[in-house]
């Protein structure tokens, strides 16, 4: 019964195309989170959800856009891949008050790899 | 949020405690001490945190200085899948604040 859960886990696509990355969390959590990770291992922040709520906003390219239908789910739509978009993905979640909101439990990541 | 600074690796027998040290001198009073690991491949893991006290769980403890200029995250007997990358991370404890991964501590845990 997984906490945060990610589709798809790898992601092979050509340069241009749409793709998005879903994720849904079962814990009953607040607020949710993407962090990208590149090849050089770097983890950051993109985007954070507090009860469907655009919270954190990193500066991202336009082409990226979170969508929240619910507090349970937040989904990466990105428009136009270009070959740097390639990287690893990861979904967070944390509960929404004080400092357990640094207690994020991360899925498993997605990988895209961008042609 | 403050910045923190980490040895880039070290290693640790199995079976022995690792102590893993992070400094953060510009900490601010209302910030945070969070820890994470990453095993290879696998999404980064939440540890411990604390503000100014010593912490203890199941995982590790954390032992903060003092004037909250440093501390240090302590796997009491580390195992060989306790092999990662250790982020230490300063923060305000509100979801108004992104929690920013460093480089952080390779660590490697031998035979």
């Amino acid at each position: 019964d997984t906490a945060v859960s990610q589709t798809p886990k790898y992601l092979v696509t050509q340069m241009g195309n749409d793709k998005s990355i879903k994720c849904e969390q079962n814990l009953g959590h607040d607020t949710m989170y993407w962090y990208k990770q590149d090849s050089k291992k770097f983890l950051k922040i993109m985007f954070s959800y507090n009860n469907k709520e655009l919270i954190i906003n990193e500066t991202v390219p336009n082409r990226f856009s979170p969508k929240s239908p619910d507090k349970a789910h937040l989904n990466l739509h990105i428009n136009s891949l270009e070959l740097g978009d390639s990287a690893v993905y990861f979904c967070a979640s944390s509960q929404g008050v004080g400092e357990r909101t640094g207690e994020l439990f991360f899925g498993e990541g997605s990988r895209l790899t961008v042609l | 949020d403050a910045k923190t600074t980490q040895p880039t690796s070290m290693d640790c027998a199995e079976g022995r405690a690792a102590n893993l040290p992070c400094n953060h001198s510009t900490i601010s009073g209302n910030e945070y001490v969070y820890w994470y690991r990453q095993i290879h491949s696998q999404g980064p893991q939440y540890i411990i945190h604390g503000l100014k006290n010593n912490e203890t769980n199941e995982m590790a403890s954390l032992i903060i200085t003092e004037d909250r200029k440093s501390s240090t995250l302590i796997l009491p007997h580390a195992t060989l899948r306790d092999t990662a990358v250790y982020y230490c991370i300063v923060r305000v404890g509100n979801s108004g604040y992104a929690l920013n991964f460093g480089k952080g501590t390779s660590l490697l845990v031998t035979p």
